[in-house]
């Protein structure tokens, strides 16, 4: 059964700290991965989507990695803002169809100004 | 473009009454919608996958005559939580899938909040 664990739960910086989000799956064997962010009491806003086939995405100040066979992704935001302040959602694509997602539980960031 | 709307986006509501949270793709058509059921600091859970003109598809657990889900047509899905109680409080939220030919992702509405007293 695949599981994505996400950590921290938590994290906090001063604003400009570069810093990393960690998402790491139990079974490599998944399609696309998926970085989402989530404000307080509202939907998801896609992030990144970075292929099976894929490295990496980059988009601004972020950038995610994938690596398949160790099960393991990051999220790397440069240079933080106060306005970054939210839950960032890792999700792993389990069909070819992007029908079905699996997803962790998060990582909570407050950055202060 | 992709954008996913719900409504309401919060609803308080009496123990025993039922509630309808509509979920609109408004600018693709949607092939397949999904319904997610998040807890405070808990995953997106998925409760079910509706296919426009067919019948639901419920995640194990996921009592199909409490939350009736409807998709009648290509932009629209309706969840109704019927005889609602206090632990069916939680935050919803659908997505849509354009299918076949479209973005090969899911695109998520902004929740909706329900409060069962």
């Amino acid at each position: 059964k695949q599981e994505v664990t996400q950590i921290p739960a938590a994290l906090s910086v001063p604003e400009g700290e570069n810093l990393v989000l960690n998402c790491s799956f139990t079974d490599s064997a998944i399609y696309n991965l998926q970085w989402f962010r989530q404000d307080p009491g509202k939907g998801l806003t896609s992030l990144l989507l970075i292929q099976s086939s894929q490295r990496e995405q980059t988009s601004g100040r972020l950038n995610a990695s994938l690596d398949k066979s160790s099960g393991r992704s990051t999220l790397y935001i440069a240079a933080s803002q106060p306005g970054d302040s939210a839950t960032y959602l890792c999700a792993v694509v389990v069909n070819q169809a992007g029908t079905a997602l699996i997803f962790g539980k998060g990582t909570t960031l407050s950055v202060s100004s | 473009g992709a954008v996913v709307s719900q409504h309401p986006s919060w609803v308080i509501c009496k123990s025993g009454t039922s509630v309808k949270i509509e979920c609109r793709s408004l600018d693709f058509q949607a092939t397949t919608m999904f319904w997610y059921r998040q807890f405070p600091k808990q995953s997106l859970m998925l409760m079910a996958t509706s296919n426009e003109g067919s019948k639901a598809t419920y995640e194990q657990g996921v009592e199909k005559d409490k939350f009736l889900i409807n998709h009648a047509s290509l932009t629209l899905s309706t969840l109704t939580v019927t005889s609602a109680h206090p632990e069916d409080s939680s935050f919803y939220i659908c997505s849509a899938h354009p299918g076949a030919g479209g973005y090969n992702e899911q695109f998520f509405g902004p929740g909706t909040r329900l409060t069962v007293l």
